[in-house]
């Protein structure tokens, strides 16, 4: 099973200012097959970038993905009021054995 | 846009059954996979079940596995999770997840709000 370790657990910003967020596997994810998902509490999650770096439909550019084998990151260039809410990732190499990162909280400094 | 939302959830005695609906909207749901994902109180998110567009495959993770059952209406546009000998940890909210392709693969591009699962005495 590949293990997706995410860090840090609490990033603490404030709107306008960069985000960095990293993912990182127990071995290389093939083909780069990792998403990033945006979760707001009492909402659905919403995909945000699958391939390691394609943005799903609808997402603006500030959300970017990056990456290879077993180093990924998402960055949001500047972070608007409702970018902040938790953000997995989730490796799709070896389906149907999906796995998850814990999770990110990007919060409000 | 896509809609799912899933049903069903409740408490439930450890060792009872519950069965999970999903009703699925706004897209032809007979052409997707769709599967099930949950978290558990204070954890990471965890694949549960899979099945194909036409229902001819079906996955489940290990920790369910002869305890779970997905199937799927297409007529109806519904999928279903029957969950039998409930454990306290398959405590969690679970999810409906549409995948981009008829074979379940790939990442999960449309999910719903959850329904949550709590196995207690």
């Amino acid at each position: 099973e590949i293990v997706l370790t995410q860090s840090p657990g609490t990033l603490s910003l404030s709107p306008g200012e960069r985000a960095t967020l990293s993912c990182r596997a127990s071995q290389s994810v093939s083909s780069s097959y990792l998403a990033w998902y945006q979760h707001k509490p009492g909402q659905a999650p919403r995909l945000l970038i699958y391939g390691a770096s394609s943005r799903a439909t609808g997402i603006p550019d500030r959300f970017s993905g990056s990456g290879s084998g077993t180093d990924f990151t998402l960055t949001i260039s500047r972070l608007e009021p409702e970018d902040f809410a938790v953000y997995f990732c989730q490796q799709y190499a070896t389906s149907p054995t999906w796995t998850f990162g814990q999770g990110t909280k990007v919060g409000i400094k | 846009e896509v809609q799912l939302v899933e049903s069903g959830g409740g408490l439930v005695q450890p060792g009872g059954s519950l069965r999970l609906s999903c009703s699925a909207s706004r897209f032809t749901f007979s052409n997707y996979a769709i599967h099930w994902v949950r978290q558990a109180p204070g954890k990471g998110l965890e694949f549960v079940s899979a099945i194909s567009s036409n229902g001819g495959s079906t996955y489940y993770a290990d920790s369910v596995k002869g305890r779970f059952t997905i199937s799927r209406d297409n007529s109806k546009n519904t999928l279903y999770l029957e969950m039998s000998s409930l454990r306290p940890e398959d405590t969690a909210v679970y999810y409906c997840v549409k995948g981009p392709f008829s074979i379940a693969a790939r990442y999960f591009d449309y999910w719903g709000q959850g329904t949550l699962v709590t196995v207690s005495s």
